[in-house]
């Protein structure tokens, strides 16, 4: 069974600090994908990023940067010089293959989310 | 703006009350989800709609009720709630079901509170 495991139930950080959320992650199939979500006091889910089990290359997009490490089952999630407007529930999550995915569609598992606050 | 436009965003309504949440994408997406989201904790998946067709159930009570009219529209009905019920409700959808690497997208949701 696939498990996402995100440690930090809550972070609280002021504005222009750096803040990266843990994501930790169990699976046995060798062919998996991770995303990151963002859900703002709005309530809706905002896709961030996915990343592919054989691609481990990190990636960086303006202030938001990925850590995908294989060896540690780990997708960290860093935000550099953060905003008030990163406030927000950050959910990571684990879809594996649909031919050997349980449960739900895709196999789309979330973790419990961390609540980043950013005060001014 | 969210590709993914849910209606209505609030709805408050009785434990007899019959209503229905309403879910619209032009994205040519082919599957479409709902999901419940109680305060303080992850999505869990209600229904996976695959080409209009229930794919997923996961056992939810025969109280919420969907329906998928057309590949863009998505509702679902509601009779006889609990106030456990009370949540807020995500649409999603995705390029296809059964592809694990497909993101969903998702709307803004609807904040249910069952009196």
């Amino acid at each position: 069974a696939q498990k996402v495991t995100q440690a930090q139930t809550e972070i609280s950080v002021v504005e222009k600090e750096d803040v990266t959320l843990d994501c930790v992650y169990e699976t046995r199939d060798t062919t998996y994908y991770l995303f990151w979500y963002k859900q703002p006091p709005s309530g809706e889910l905002v896709f961030l990023i996915r990343r592919n089990s054989f691609d481990e290359q990190n990636e960086i997009s303006g202030r938001y940067s990925w850590n995908f490490q294989k060896s540690t089952s780990s997708f960290n999630f860093t935000i550099t010089a953060s905003q008030v407007v990163d406030s927000a529930v950050y959910f990571c999550a684990l879809s594996e293959e649909a031919a050997k995915a349980g449960g739900g569609a895709d196999g789309l598992t979330f973790g419990k989310g961390t609540h980043l606050i950013i005060q001014p | 703006d969210t590709e993914v436009t849910q209606t209505p965003k609030h709805l408050v309504m009785g434990m007899t009350n019959k209503k229905s949440l309403k879910c619209e994408q032009h994205m040519g997406h082919r599957a479409m989800y709902w999901y419940k989201q109680k305060a303080k904790k992850p999505p869990e998946l209600m229904f996976v709609y695959s080409y209009e067709k229930l794919s997923i159930n996961e056992s939810v009570p025969s109280r919420f009720s969907p329906e998928c009219p057309n590949s863009s529209l998505l509702n679902l009905h509601l009779h006889a709630l609990q106030p456990e019920d009370s949540a807020l409700y995500l649409c999603a959808s995705s390029q296809e079901y059964g592809q694990g690497n497909q993101p969903q997208h998702f709307g803004d949701g609807t904040r249910l509170s069952i009196l």
